[in-house]
């Protein structure tokens, strides 16, 4: 079935870096979304895509929707404490009524 | 825009009892409403997908007369957890579709569930 592959996993890193993740799958997506979850909360949307080589940019963050639509990519510039959370990319479930599957998330940790 | 609330925050409630969780759109109509469950470290499991007017659809594995959903209108959607049970003990999502932005899904602040 459908599944996406979220790498990596957890990222530890320092103030200022940049930062970049990514989902990928066996199957084709016509639509990417990536959302961010912190503690106790729902997720939030960043961004989402609709078109395989997409762009799109939110402040400091641009996500990617890749050209064979089997991946997607998340970079995060000049990283600030506020960022840390948990990062999921999403994708439409096949045949679905809106439904989405979710990767397994990045874990970002900035360092002190 | 495109803002769900969910209540209670949280809740602690005693085995056996039952307890409702409502969810609402504020700002748009949801025609299509999720409602799922995360434990620690995972990632997001949907429960149950509902349409406003009819029944929920139920994910595998779970439970429909256990997690009674009602979609009554288009910005409101409960879930109750009937007979709750420790292993019930949960952070609890809901989020909202609008039909009108695609695959976009927007969420409620979560709802943390402690049985005892």
């Amino acid at each position: 079935g459908q599944q996406l592959n979220q790498s990596p996993q957890s990222m530890f890193i320092q103030e200022g870096e940049d930062v970049s993740m990514n989902c990928t799958s066996s199957s084709i997506f016509n639509t990417w979304l990536w959302y961010k979850q912190e503690p106790g909360e729902g997720p939030v949307l960043l961004i989402a895509l609709y078109k395989a080589g997409e762009l799109t940019s939110n402040g400091r963050l641009t996500a990617q929707f890749g050209i064979t639509r089997k991946d997607s990519f998340l970079n995060i510039s000049a990283s600030i404490p506020s960022d840390v959370g948990i990062y999921f990319c999403a994708g439409p479930r096949m045949d679905s009524n809106y439904q989405l599957i979710w990767g397994a998330g990045t874990k970002l940790i900035i360092k002190p | 825009g495109a803002v769900v609330s969910q209540h209670p925050s949280w809740v602690i409630c005693k085995s056996g009892t039952s307890v409702k969780i409502e969810c609402r759109s504020l700002d748009f109509q949801a025609t299509t409403m999720f409602w799922y469950r995360q434990f620690p470290k995972q990632s997001l499991m949907l429960m149950a997908t509902s349409n406003e007017g009819s029944k929920a659809t139920y994910e595998q594995g779970v439970e429909k007369d256990k997690f009674l959903i009602n979609h009554a209108s288009l910005t409101l959607s409960t879930l109750t957890v009937t007979s709750a049970h420790p292993e019930d003990s949960s952070f609890y999502i809901c989020s909202a579709n609008s039909g009108t932005l695609g695959y976009e899904q927007y969420f409620g602040p979560g709802t943390r569930l402690t049985v005892t």
